[in-house]
């Protein structure tokens, strides 16, 4: 069975960092891209990073670049997001998701909370 | 960026409607778009990919169309379990963004 679980997520003040995991089983992980979803209490789905296969190519959405990072270990079948300098407005449950072949998100975490609070 | 202006942002429905749901891209995306369900509490679950075909195991009576800028996801016959809010996507492009969402309630 595939599947995604993350961790990580908690309670943190504005301007401080929270690194979230996920950690995949079910499937070749070292081939695939994956990828973080976050949705923010009551709103829609925001998309926030990719990492390729290799960990070798990185995008995110705008609200997060040059403050999140997301790395990969696939000798672990994990992926990460370092999240930095976290804001009120990064309040949200974030997922992990693994692309399909064709680049859709076939597979999703449960999702972890994350709460930026003073 | 491609920008996605999914609509109508909510719309209610019978149980036995067809219900169409339309997502316009910015810019020509071939038919890199997809289509997710999300119930309350729920993860989102991918219904359509590549614009018009179907994710293993969804039900038939839901089908994606078009190519280019304009989409559309087609509910046949809608059913209880189909109440939910529903997102398209699109991967050509990073940012790869969602639609801000249709919700689908009873009527």
């Amino acid at each position: 069975e595939v599947k995604l679980i993350e961790s990580g997520g908690g309670v943190v003040q504005p301007g401080e960092s929270l690194t979230l995991s996920c950690s995949a089983s079910g499937f070749n992980f070292n081939l695939v891209s994956m990828h973080w979803v976050r949705q923010a209490p009551g709103k829609g789905l925001e998309w926030v990073s990719l990492i390729d296969w290799s960990g070798g190519t990185r995008h995110y959405g705008h609200s997060v670049r040059g403050r999140f990072t997301t790395t990969r270990d696939n000798t672990k079948n994990s992926v990460f997001l370092h999240m930095a300098n976290l804001r009120v407005n990064d309040t949200a449950i974030y997922f992990c998701a693994k692309v399909r072949r064709s680049g859709s998100f076939d597979v999703w975490g449960h999702g972890v909370p994350v709460t930026v609070s003073s | 960026d491609v920008q996605l202006t999914q609509v109508p942002a909510s719309l209610s429905a019978s149980v036995g409607d067809r219900v169409t749901i339309s997502c316009r891209a910015s810019q020509n995306i071939n038919h890199w778009l997809a289509w997710y369900q999300q119930k309350p509490g729920q993860v989102p679950k991918l219904l359509i990919y590549e614009a018009s075909k179907l994710q293993p195991g969804v039900p038939s009576r839901f089908s994606g169309s078009g190519d280019g800028t304009e989409f559309t996801l087609t509910i046949n016959r809608v059913q209880p379990d189909d109440f939910a809010t529903y997102y398209c996507q699109q991967y050509f492009g990073f940012p790869c963004d969602f639609g801000q969402g249709t919700k689908l309630d009873i009527k």
